[in-house]
């Protein structure tokens, strides 16, 4: 079982709908980075989180400690959010090692 | 401009043949890593810096290297490629947080790498 699970593995919808895309983790951790790679392979970082609840423009993201869960919600999704979203940890071993989960490909129609 | 740099972006090499893919970022910060991303199995830590002079390995460091001689610099170092190296490569850098943690990363663009 991979440390970090992420769901769906892609999604399709409709411009203007709300989208939420979650990461589950099975091992302790000191944070929580949310990635957005474009079509083009470019890799952007979204949020980092070690707790609670973050926001950016359209994007959420939400983080639950003690049920080991994170979600990346869109708002009013656009398609120029078409991209593959990747969760990734860091454990709370002491150091400071990245688990990527596998990515969920996000098409939006327009 | 704040960016990570990487060379080369595109390169095709054959079985043996030493090779260095150089990251440089001009942040000044403390953090740098190598990933490698692989159709089907998404991206992987190779090796990561805290700080100059100081390298650990990440889950797939077999068959690379890494340096960490001045701050701004984290050459990936491979001494012998093989066929199983093929990848595309991601270099990164980051801030480190008040209790050591990472915060947040900035990638360069990537070097795709082919081994005959």
């Amino acid at each position: 079982k991979n440390e970090v699970e992420q769901s769906p593995q892609n999604l399709t919808a409709q411009e203007g709908e709300f989208i939420t895309i979650n990461c589950s983790y099975s091992v302790g951790i000191s944070a929580l980075h949310w990635l957005q790679q474009h079509p083009g392979g470019g890799i952007v970082s979204l949020f980092m989180l070690s707790s609670g609840k973050k926001k950016h423009g359209r994007l959420i993201a939400t983080i639950n400690i003690q049920e080991k869960h994170s979600s990346l919600h869109i708002t009013a999704s656009h398609p120029r959010d078409s991209a593959v979203y990747i969760c990734a940890v860091i454990s709370n071993f002491g150091n400071e090692k990245l688990t990527f989960g596998t990515g969920t490909r996000l098409t939006i129609i327009p | 401009e704040a960016q990570v740099t990487q060379n080369p972006r595109y390169l095709i090499t054959v079985t043996g043949k030493k090779l260095t893919v150089t990251c440089s970022q001009n942040m000044n910060h403390e953090y740098m890593s190598w990933y490698r991303q692989d159709p089907g199995l998404g991206l992987r830590q190779i090796y990561y810096s805290m700080n100059v002079e100081v390298t650990d390995k990440g889950d797939v460091p077999e068959g690379y290297k890494v340096s960490r001689k001045e701050k701004r610099n984290f050459p990936l170092i491979l001494e012998s490629p093989s066929p199983n190296q093929t990848s595309l490569y991601f270099c990164a850098s980051s801030d480190l947080q008040q209790w050591g943690s990472t915060d947040t990363q900035y990638f360069g663009p990537g070097t795709r790498l082919t081994v005959l």
